[in-house]
């Protein structure tokens, strides 16, 4: 099986722009979600969808956004882009939301905020 | 919910050295548990997992032990390589509003 793939996998965008990532997960996989990395901060949980409704929610501002679609590929959209964005964003994917399930990381989208 | 404990920061360690990452869990019940790991310039990927208690995972020399006693499931390997240089994260099931910040693991890297 293919793993999760993201694109692009390097982004620069300038301060105020908006930019939209995308992930496509594991074939059968119906949950993805969504991580920020950052040296500072570690790994940090955006938000995760699962059948297209987005289940579970970290603590980012609205300025983040997702969604899913049918074939459960997944988008996420940062709006009015600052410095701070600037980050590694990881996707995951796992076949469902059932206890002990492992999660699948795709490589990343590196995204530099000039 | 359900937590983990890694203690964070680099440990850097000689070529056949032997490797401990202690990561500490509290929990209902007894969730899986998994260490995943982060290559350089790469995702993370599931390292190795246990399902239950006293359950023990083990992947490329790498070993943990879910012990409910000490609640740990510290991850071990008796003689690192180069090659294991790398972030490690320990983590509980993804599932819930108490989905885990991975943190930032631990950067383990090993001298020739």
């Amino acid at each position: 099986k293919a793993g999760v793939t993201q694109t692009p996998r390097y982004l620069i965008k300038t301060r105020g722009q908006q930019v939209t990532l995308s992930c496509s997960p594991i074939s059968g996989h119906r949950s993805v979600s969504w991580y920020q990395q950052t040296p500072g901060q570690g790994l940090q949980f955006l938000f995760e969808y699962f059948s297209e409704t987005q289940r579970n929610k970290g603590n980012f501002p609205g300025r983040f956004s997702g969604r899913q679609f049918s074939n459960s590929r997944s988008e996420m959209n940062v709006s009015t882009l600052e410095l701070g964005d600037s980050a590694l964003y990881l996707c995951a994917s796992s076949h469902g939301t059932a206890v002990g399930q492992a999660q699948y990381f795709g490589p990343g989208t590196r995204l530099l905020v000039l | 919910g359900n937590s983990v404990t890694q203690m964070e920061g680099p440990v850097t360690l000689s070529e056949e050295a032997f490797l401990t990452i202690n990561c500490t869990y509290t929990a209902t019940g007894y969730p899986s548990l998994f260490w995943y790991v982060q290559y350089p310039g790469e995702g993370l990927q599931l390292l190795l997992k246990a399902t239950k208690a006293d359950d023990k995972g083990s992947n490329k020399g790498f070993e943990a032990t879910y012990r409910k006693e000490t609640t740990s499931f510290h991850l071990e390997k008796g003689s690192v390589q180069v090659s294991d240089s790398a972030v490690y994260f320990c983590a509980p099931p993804p599932y819930g509003n108490n989905r885990l910040a991975f943190g930032k693991g631990n950067q383990v890297v090993v001298i020739p």
